[in-house]
């Protein structure tokens, strides 16, 4: 079975800052990556699928990149909106989450 | 607008059953596969059960083979997921998505319902 493994689990960041999260495969998975972003209490919400196609209705403050085993998620400038936890997925596995934090 | 609505959730003691559905509005529903996914308190993401389309294809997570059993009746736009034999590690918001299938293990979860929360206690 395929493990994701994020880091980091917790990042402490200020608005307006460039934040990355990155989600490392067990093996290669070619560019079949989600991510998601879940705030307490609500339902997971998808930001990118396919590892950098953007979901429609989503800020284009958000990307994604990578390809094979290693992806990152990238919020260009960090708004209030944006603190919560993110997770990555392929098929049936998540990672464990990385918590957005603010500094 | 799409729409999925979890129910039938509750508290619950170890070793009983429970009946757990999704109504789902604003597509064809029975042009998705779906999946369920759980969350234990404070903890991530956790995938449970995925059927496809017509009902026939069905995969269950591995610690509840042969507990829960997921299912559908497209007629009535319902997807289900009946659990027994709980266990207090069953506690967890359960929430349905629909999964758009790309291929075999090419998939995303592009809707989600808002969840339905089981306690499993004594």
């Amino acid at each position: 079975d395929i493990q994701l493994t994020q880091s980091p689990s917790t990042l402490s960041a200020s608005v307006g800052d460039r934040v990355t999260i990155t989600c490392r495969a067990s093996q290669s998975i070619g560019s079949w990556l989600a991510w998601y972003q879940q705030k307490p209490g609500k339902a997971p919400k998808l930001l990118i699928y396919k590892a950098s196609s953007l979901q429609t209705g989503v800020p284009s403050t958000f990307s994604g990149s990578g390809s094979g085993s290693e992806f990152t998620l990238t919020i260009s400038s960090l708004q209030p909106d944006d603190f919560a936890t993110y997770y990555c997925q392929h098929w049936l596995t998540f990672g464990g989450g990385t918590k957005v934090e603010i500094k | 607008e799409v729409q999925l609505v979890e129910s039938g959730g509750g508290l619950v003691q170890p070793g009983g059953s429970l009946r757990l559905s999704c109504t789902a509005s604003g597509f064809i529903f029975s042009d998705y596969w779906m999946t369920w996914v759980r969350q234990a308190p404070g903890k991530g993401l956790e995938w449970v059960a995925l059927i496809n389309q017509d009902g026939i294809e069905k995969y269950h997570e591995e610690s509840v083979k042969g507990r829960f059993t997921i299912s559908r009746d497209n007629a009535k736009n319902s997807l289900d997921l009946q659990m027994n034999s709980l266990r207090i590690d069953d506690t967890a918001v359960y929430y349905c998505a629909r999964d758009l299938v790309v291929s075999a293990t090419h998939d995303w979860f592009d809707a989600w319902g808002q969840g339905t929360l089981v306690t499993v206690s004594s």
